[in-house]
């Protein structure tokens, strides 16, 4: 079983509509967890950073949350553009080592 | 440079040629990574890099698989015998490493396909 489980695989919402993705994790002990956002043939790009001590983060129409005690974190997504399908990748750095785990990714979809 | 460097961008190979991936990463950066991304799947870890050595091979798939890297540098990720299944997207990442949160900048990675 993956140590970082995302959900949902994918969604299709519509444009001008908002979204929550989630990622809950199990690694420990926990550094920090980042959310990615991975275009078609691209790189992931880092879209927030979050360390034990932070609740909520926010990127432009990106909020991220954190709750370090029950190990889940969710993605909001505020008035989608259709720019924002991607792949949204959760990932979890272990506090003893330099190991990063990923999550499985959801796959958003904007249709206008 | 300013961001991570892979190459080549694709690379189409026959089954049981061996192929080699490159990475450069940003300069300073002490902390490389190496992952694979098969279609529709999630980013799979293949090995981490501190300096030139390789603290973490864990994720290496088989021994048909090996890394090096040089100078702190530049590394190269080499597949022997490629199998069809060993097509995938071989993405690149560099860091810091620092314990203080810093940023882990993901190359755009190198397309393999063995056919």
């Amino acid at each position: 079983k993956n140590q970082v489980e995302q959900s949902p695989q994918s969604l299709i919402i519509l444009e001008g509509k908002n979204c929550t993705l989630q990622c809950n994790y199990t690694v420990s002990p926990f550094s920090n967890l980042r959310w990615y956002k991975q275009d078609t043939g691209r790189g992931p790009v880092s879209l927030t950073i979050m360390t034990f001590s932070e609740n909520t983060k926010s990127n432009g129409r990106y909020t991220a949350t954190l709750d370090a005690d029950t190990k889940q974190s969710s993605l909001h997504i505020t008035a989608s553009q259709l720019s924002d399908s991607a792949s949204y990748i959760c990932v979890v750095r272990k506090a003893a080592g330099n190991k990063l785990t990923f999550g499985g990714g959801t796959r958003v979809l904007v249709k206008p | 440079g300013a961001g991570v460097s892979q190459s080549p961008s694709n690379k189409v190979t026959e089954k049981g040629k061996d192929v080699e991936l490159r990475c450069d990463p940003i300069s300073g950066h002490t902390a490389l990574y190496w992952y694979r991304q098969s279609l529709g799947q999630g980013l799979e870890f293949l090995i981490y890099f501190q300096g030139n050595s390789a603290p973490d091979k864990s994720g290496l798939p088989s021994d048909r698989f090996s890394a090096e890297r040089t100078g702190g540098s530049v590394s190269t990720l080499t597949i022997q015998r490629t199998q069809q299944e060993d097509s995938a997207v071989y993405l690149c990442a560099s860091s810091l490493d620092r314990e203080v949160i810093d940023g882990y900048t993901f190359g755009s990675g190198t397309r393999l396909t063995v056919v």
